[in-house]
């Protein structure tokens, strides 16, 4: 049982270049969600999937794009990466909608966009 | 918004008790309290979760006063290792879906 495995780990991007971030759950949970992280600061939601092929934006989407074709998979998309989204990226599953339900996080992807 | 208020930073001493208070006053009654911490920009680290009672495990213990509207992280005997941000979480946002992270307690376990 891995978890939730995000890669790459590590990515150094040029501006204007566009990527794609992996993340997969062998939990087979429900919920998918893409958070970032800035320097000192709290998480931010990007976007986050309630089942396949299911998506919907979260509080800072603009310049991301997600689909989830599988329950496993749920991949984020730089389409022209900016300095702005230099950060560090987590991805995270949730059984379901239940309340009682822990969320689960990968190791994170650091991005720097130069 | 986050609907949770907690400390900016606490120290405690290697091998004591550490106990890190979280406000969240308009905690509706189906609303777990929710810890989480997160070290050197690792992924968040699921701690503990309770609904009304007391919850133990084998990380740590969980306080949640009667009326709900606080509870307390006690970490029984911190180690240096133990050094992370901790994050109280009680709500969902308002897509329903999802953790609302706040800034934290930073706690410095000190030698």
């Amino acid at each position: 049982n891995a978890g939730v495995t995000q890669t790459p780990k590590f990515q150094v991007l040029k501006t204007g270049q566009s990527m794609t971030l992996q993340c997969a759950q062998d939990m087979n949970h429900e919920y998918m969600s893409w958070y970032r992280q800035d320097p000192g600061m709290g998480l931010r939601l990007i976007h986050y999937s309630v089942g396949a092929g299911i998506t919907d934006q979260g509080e800072v989407p603009n310049g991301y794009n997600v689909s989830r074709s599988t329950t496993e998979d749920f991949p984020l998309r730089l389409l022209s990466a900016a300095p702005s989204q230099t950060s560090v990226y987590f991805c995270a599953s949730r059984r379901n909608r239940d309340s009682g339900n822990t969320i689960y996080f990968g190791e994170g992807s650091w991005l720097t966009v130069v | 918004d986050a609907k949770t208020t907690q400390p900016t930073s606490m120290d405690c001493a290697e091998g004591r008790a550490a106990n890190l208070p979280c406000n969240h006053s308009t905690i509706s009654g189906n609303e777990y309290v929710y810890w989480y911490r997160q070290i050197h920009s690792q992924g968040p680290q699921y701690i503990i979760h309770g609904l009304k009672n007391n919850e133990t495990n084998e990380m740590a213990s969980l306080i949640i006063t009667e009326d709900r509207k606080s509870s307390t992280l006690i970490l029984p005997h911190a180690t240096l290792r133990d050094t992370a941000v901790y994050y109280c979480i009680v709500s969902l946002d308002n897509y329903g879906q999802n953790f609302v992270f706040g800034p934290g307690t930073r706690l410095s376990v000190l030698p």
